[in-house]
């Protein structure tokens, strides 16, 4: 079965600083997707960032980029200048493609809690 | 359309009492996800529906839940018999196939 692991519970970075959180996965197939989801406390799940595994290029959307490192089965969130309102919990997810059958459900890792200081 | 919506966002109960939430999803979507967050953990995924029918289910999801998502549109999610450990936040996604999914806010269960 896929696993996803975050290792860091909580991490800090100074506002205006370069954070970098991590994940790792575990699984069988060669191609999947792979997604950081952010949760500010109260408020809804939302996407930040996602990449396929086919795709060597790693992702970025603005001030987000990944780190995709296939063979280790590694993800890594990096957020650059931060901002205060990136305070949230941030979960690393993996989905298989649909050409296994997959149904789309999510694996989520547990989380990491990202606090910004002024 | 505003998005995903839960409702309610909170419910206490008494311990042995049935509950229901209820989730829209966005409109068009086709695929719709129950997850269940514990704290300290991320969400797992409970059940699927791809337009009314229920496609997978997790073997979290023992035999005091249902649920149901007539007409394809709104679905909900129903505890009989609550128990202290179905204590969580429930959460509600949906997309349009293998698009991106969009989460509800969630309904927070505690059972006293």
């Amino acid at each position: 079965a896929q696993t996803v692991t975050q290792s860091q519970p909580e991490m800090s970075v100074q506002e205006a600083e370069t954070v970098t959180l991590s994940c790792t996965y575990d699984t069988s197939e060669s191609d999947y997707y792979l997604f950081w989801y952010k949760q500010p406390p109260s408020r809804q799940m939302i996407l930040v960032i996602r990449q396929e595994a086919y795709k060597q290029q790693n992702a970025t959307e603005n001030r987000f980029s990944v780190n995709f490192q296939k063979a280790a089965k590694s993800f890594s969130l990096k957020i650059s200048d931060s901002q205060l309102g990136d305070a949230a919990m941030y979960f690393c997810a993996y989905r298989e493609t649909s050409y296994g059958g997959s149904q789309g459900n999510l694996i989520f890792g547990k989380g990491t809690k990202l606090s910004v200081k002024p | 359309d505003t998005g995903v919506s839960q409702d309610p966002r909170h419910k206490i109960t008494k311990r042995g009492q049935n509950v229901t939430f209820r989730c829209d999803p966005i409109s068009e979507h086709n695929r719709l996800y129950w997850y269940r967050q514990t704290l300290g953990q991320g969400p797992e995924f409970l059940t699927y529906f791809q337009n009314e029918a229920q496609l997978e289910k997790s073997r979290l999801l023992s035999d005091r839940f249902s649920a149901e998502r007539p007409k394809g549109s709104f679905s909900t999610l129903e505890i009989q018999r609550t128990e202290q450990g179905d204590s969580a936040m429930y959460l509600c996604a949906s997309s349009l196939g293998q698009g991106e999914a969009f989460f509800g806010q969630g309904t927070r269960l505690t059972v006293v």
